[in-house]
C-alpha cells in the first residue's frame, strides 16, 4: 500500500525556518516525481515545487529562492527546507507522489508563522 | 504561467442529480488535467488523471473530459458522500497551478 507521511510542521517565527519531511513507503522513491503542495486556512491548493530526480528540482515563483525540495532515495525520504518565513506561509503542507496527475496524498502537516 | 479557472464556485444538488463542473485554462495544456476531491478536513483526493482517465477506486459515476483549454467533470447520480471542493490540476509545464475550487453542497 502507497503511504506518504508528513512531519515537521510546527509554531515558527517570522523569519524563521522549518524543513519538512516526507516518509514514503509501499513504492521505491527514486521512480517517481515528488510534490508539494500547501493549503493557507480556508483557501485553495497551491502547488509549491516537485522534485523530479536528485539534482531537478522546479518551484512556484512565491517560494522560489526561500524553499527547496530534497530528496534521499536510500531513506524514502522527501524534504522541504523552508526558509525566511512569512506571515502568509502559515498553512497545511502536503506531499504528493507526481505520478498520474498526483496520484498519492499524505495527511498533511501544519505550520504555523507567528510572533 | 497557466491560470485555471473553474465555475461555478459553488452549487448545491440533491442527491440523485447529475452535476458538472467546468475548468478553463488560460492556455492549452493538451490532456495534462487532473480532478481532485477534498471533503473539510481532509487531504485531497485524486479523482481523474489525464483528463479523463480515473484513478483506480474511483467511483464510476465520476467522469472527466476534454482537451487543449475547455475540460469538465461530472458526476453522475450524486452521493451525500459526494459533499467536498473539487479542485482541477494543469500539469504541462512548471509552474503547475490549481483551479480555485468548486464547492459542492448536497440537499
Amino acid at each position: 500500500e502507497v503511504q506518504l507521511v508528513e512531519s515537521g510542521g510546527g509554531l515558527v517565527q517570522p523569519g524563521g525556518s522549518l524543513r519538512l519531511s516526507c516518509a514514503v513507503s509501499g513504492f521505491t522513491l527514486r521512480d517517481y516525481a515528488m510534490d508539494w503542495v500547501r493549503q493557507a486556512p480556508g483557501r485553495g491548493l497551491e502547488w509549491l515545487g516537485r522534485t523530479s530526480g536528485r539534482y531537478t528540482a522546479y518551484y512556484a515563483a512565491s517560494v522560489r529562492g526561500r524553499f527547496t525540495v530534497s530528496r534521499d532515495d536510500l531513506r524514502n525520504s522527501f524534504y522541504l527546507q523552508m526558509n525566511s518565513l512569512q506571515i502568509d506561509d502559515t498553512a497545511m503542507y502536503y506531499c504528493a507522489r507526481g505520478h498520474n496527475s498526483f496520484d498519492s496524498w499524505g495527511l498533511g502537516t501544519l505550520v504555523t508563522v507567528s510572533s | 504561467d497557466i491560470q485555471m479557472t473553474q465555475s461555478p464556485s459553488s452549487l448545491s444538488a440533491s442527491v440523485g442529480d447529475r452535476v458538472t463542473i467546468t475548468c478553463r485554462a488560460s492556455q492549452g495544456v493538451s490532456r495534462n488535467l487532473g480532478w481532485f476531491q477534498q471533503r473539510p478536513g481532509k487531504a485531497p483526493k485524486s479523482l481523474i488523471y489525464d483528463a479523463s482517465n480515473l484513478q483506480s477506486g474511483v467511483p464510476s459515476r465520476f467522469s472527466g473530459s476534454g482537451s487543449g483549454t475547455d475540460f469538465t467533470l461530472t458526476i453522475d447520480s450524486l452521493q451525500p458522500e459526494d459533499s467536498a471542493t473539487y479542485y482541477c490540476q494543469h500539469y504541462i509545464t512548471y509552474p503547475y497551478s490549481f483551479g480555485q475550487g468548486t464547492k459542492l453542497d448536497i440537499k
